[in-house]
């Protein structure tokens, strides 16, 4: 089973604004992950953070991780209508990646 | 270079009949990995192998399912009797490593399989 859950489900912005999007896991983590998927096919690795990192950085996205709330945030800032996806954040668990349910993000030209 | 591929793009398959799923993983890469994906889901783990051994088969949910790594590179995901459940996408990937390590899986588009 799916462990963690990520909010909102769906998320609809205007192009340029900032999108936020939350994951929460419940076992302990050595890192945690953030995928994109387009189309319900292939998923893109976007970022990854490790659990002593509190905060990461790649181009137009910011991940912030608190173990201690055994949550996870990503941050889209200036998104574009290519950002529309669904996002899914995943926890390393042995070798397998243990996936959220995702957030659908539109972003509206 | 060439990224992880899977064939086919999609299946068309009745209930009861068997089906194979293909993975061609990137070049080099010892680990792999099968998940699947219903709607509105994330995806779920369901084998990994490392080489050509199944290292973790804990997400395989019934013996319907199996898949096998002869040489170390392509992967065949097999389903005998297929049921209306086991409809979903089906996406397979690939790391250098694997090991527990924190080196990236990078996935195929995946198989669409739908059983009527």
């Amino acid at each position: 089973s799916q462990q963690g859950e990520e909010d909102p489900q769906a998320l609809s912005i205007q192009e340029g604004e900032n999108a936020t999007m939350n994951c929460s896991y419940k076992t302990s983590i050595n890192n945690l992950q953030w995928y994109r998927q387009n189309s319900g096919r292939g998923l893109v690795h976007l970022i990854l953070i490790r659990s002593n990192e509190r905060e990461k950085h790649s181009g137009r996205l910011r991940v912030t991780l608190d173990t201690s709330k055994k949550s996870s945030s990503l941050l889209i800032t200036a998104s574009r209508a290519a950002d529309t996806a669904s996002y899914f954040c995943a926890n390393r668990d042995g070798n397998k990646l243990v996936f959220g349910a995702g957030t659908i993000l539109r972003v509206k030209s | 270079g060439a990224g992880v591929s899977q064939t086919p793009s999609n299946k068309v398959t009745e209930k009861g009949k068997y089906v194979e799923l293909r993975c061609d993983p990137i070049s080099g890469h010892t680990a792999l990995y099968w998940y699947r994906q219903s709607l509105g889901q994330g995806p779920e783990f369901l084998i990994y192998f490392q080489g050509t051994g199944a290292a973790d088969d804990s997400g395989l949910p019934n013996d319907r399912f199996f898949a096998v790594r002869p040489e170390g590179s392509v992967s065949t995901l097999k389903i005998q009797r297929t049921e209306r459940g086991d409809s979903a996408v089906y996406l397979c990937a690939s790391s250098l490593i694997g090991l527990g390590g924190s080196d990236t899986q990078y996935f195929g588009p995946g198989t669409r399989l739908t059983v009527l």
